[in-house]
């Protein structure tokens, strides 16, 4: 498998543009989860889906951000308009619980995002 | 509400050093995971250790080894023999039964291992 794959892993864009960062989750995975990453706050969950439906929202820091999974092979993380403070790392994770209901999330490469 | 606390920021070795990474956390659940992430300068995040609050046996994997001490809540990591490939930010994380997978982590340690 080729892993979680998010695209792009680069972006430089100017404040008050939109921003699209996507997600291809491991196959079979159930669940997918965004973090965001930054020196000051560290890693933190943003919103993670169950089956493509959102369950928690809480960690989104504006209504600027939105987060969509139309099926289970695809998720997208959209930052509009973006602002400075919003450059950050944007990983992508996906893990399969089944039975266990806490399995090792999987991570994708991160979008490295720069909001100038 | 849960806590990961990994109260060294930096550690600097010299290769073939043991090293040891310390963990504690904090969690309401009695049925809770624990877990080891490594980013190595390229950025991404590698999965390392899973490990269920019933589970108290420490874990042995090549240099790597794990100590689970629920009586002081920490799960502590360390490196045998280091080497300079082992220099990376260190994350440790936790994961609630409640939580269904998601994820609260530490600040982070990051280890630099020299020649």
């Amino acid at each position: 498998d080729a892993g979680v794959i998010q695209s792009p892993r680069h972006e430089v864009t100017e404040m008050g543009q939109e921003v699209t960062l996507r997600c291809k989750p491991i196959s079979g995975h159930d669940y997918l989860f965004w973090y965001r990453q930054t020196m000051m706050r560290g890693l933190e969950l943003l919103i993670y889906f169950n089956n493509n439906v959102p369950i928690d929202d809480s960690g989104m820091p504006e209504d600027r951000f939105s987060a969509k999974m139309p099926n289970a092979s695809f998720s997208t993380l959209k930052i509009q308009p973006s602002e400075p403070r919003d450059s950050a790392v944007y990983f992508c994770a996906s893990s399969h619980t089944g039975q266990a209901r806490s399995t090792e999330a999987f991570f994708g490469q991160g979008t490295r995002l720069t909001v100038v | 509400a849960q806590k990961v606390t990994q109260a060294q920021t930096e550690i600097s070795v010299v290769e073939k050093e043991d090293v040891t990474l310390d963990c504690v956390y904090e969690t309401r659940d009695t049925t809770y995971y624990l877990f080891w992430y490594k980013q190595p300068p390229s950025g991404e995040l590698v999965f390392l250790i899973r490990r269920n609050s019933f589970d108290e046996q420490n874990e042995i994997s090549g240099r790597y080894s794990w100590n689970f001490q629920k009586s002081t809540s920490s799960f502590n990591f360390t490196i045998t023999a280091s080497q300079v490939v082992d220099s990376a930010v260190y994350f440790c994380a936790l994961s609630e039964i409640s939580g269904y997978s998601t994820l609260t982590f530490g600040k982070g340690t990051m280890l630099l291992v020299s020649p």
